[in-house]
């Protein structure tokens, strides 16, 4: 398969605790998104990586989330200090910088997040 | 005022009809348009991008109104297998801004 992999998929934790997801994008894509998805909402954009720096965060991305892409492959989102506000499906997107026309953000299956 | 919207519906609608969506947008600096569709508990996978000649793919048509800032998508003889989320996208240079989605359920 030889599409945006997310890892894990599910994961379930008590508040508090530390959580890091990956996100493997498609190989030669070198941009790559984190988006976060609550019931009944399409994806709110968190952060965007252009090979391995991160060109934007989004102001929902508070002080305990970080995200790296030090090689410029696979991502990791972090979550420090889990609240239950942080139950969510975080989707991780890739694409390649277009040259000229559109750019299509290709989205892995998500990592789904439960704060208990 | 929200930066794209959709009517959340749902739309429900017996299989061989015509159902059409609208998403209105308000930058009118945005560059890109796309429909995404999002079954229950997967990720958004591209259905069409949307040019401002209009376009259409088997069934499914979708058209840009710049001056307007709306984008429709247009299902003809639906199917059973159409009924999930549409997600309306607005894209500036890279970044993709989501409707909430529109819910299609088709019924036999």
């Amino acid at each position: 398969d030889t599409g945006v992999s997310q890892n894990p998929r599910h994961k379930i934790t008590k508040r508090g605790q530390n959580v890091t997801f990956r996100c493997d994008p498609i190989s030669e894509h070198n941009r790559l998104y984190w988006y976060r998805q609550t019931l009944g909402q399409g994806p709110e954009f968190l952060t965007y990586f252009q090979n391995e720096a991160q060109l934007e965060k989004s102001r929902l991305l508070s002080d305990r989330f970080s995200a790296e892409r030090p090689k410029g492959s696979f991502s990791t989102l972090e979550i420090q200090r889990t609240e239950q506000g942080d139950s969510a499906m975080y989707l991780c997107a890739s694409s390649l910088s277009p040259i000229g026309g559109q750019e299509t953000q290709y989205f892995g299956p998500g990592t789904r997040l439960l704060v208990l | 005022r929200k930066e794209v919207e959709q009517d959340p519906g749902p739309f429900n609608v017996p299989e061989g009809a015509t159902v059409a969506f609208n998403c209105t947008y308000s930058n009118s600096a945005s560059q890109s348009f796309f429909w995404y569709r999002q079954d229950c508990r997967k990720e958004p996978k591209l259905l069409m991008s949307v040019y401002s000649s209009g376009n259409e793919d088997g069934r499914f048509t979708a058209q840009l109104n710049r001056a307007s800032q709306y984008i429709s998508l247009l299902i003809r003889d639906s199917k059973l297998s159409d009924s999930a989320t549409y997600l309306c996208v607005v894209a500036g240079t890279y970044k993709y801004i989501f409707g909430t989605g529109t819910r299609l359920k088709v019924l036999a």
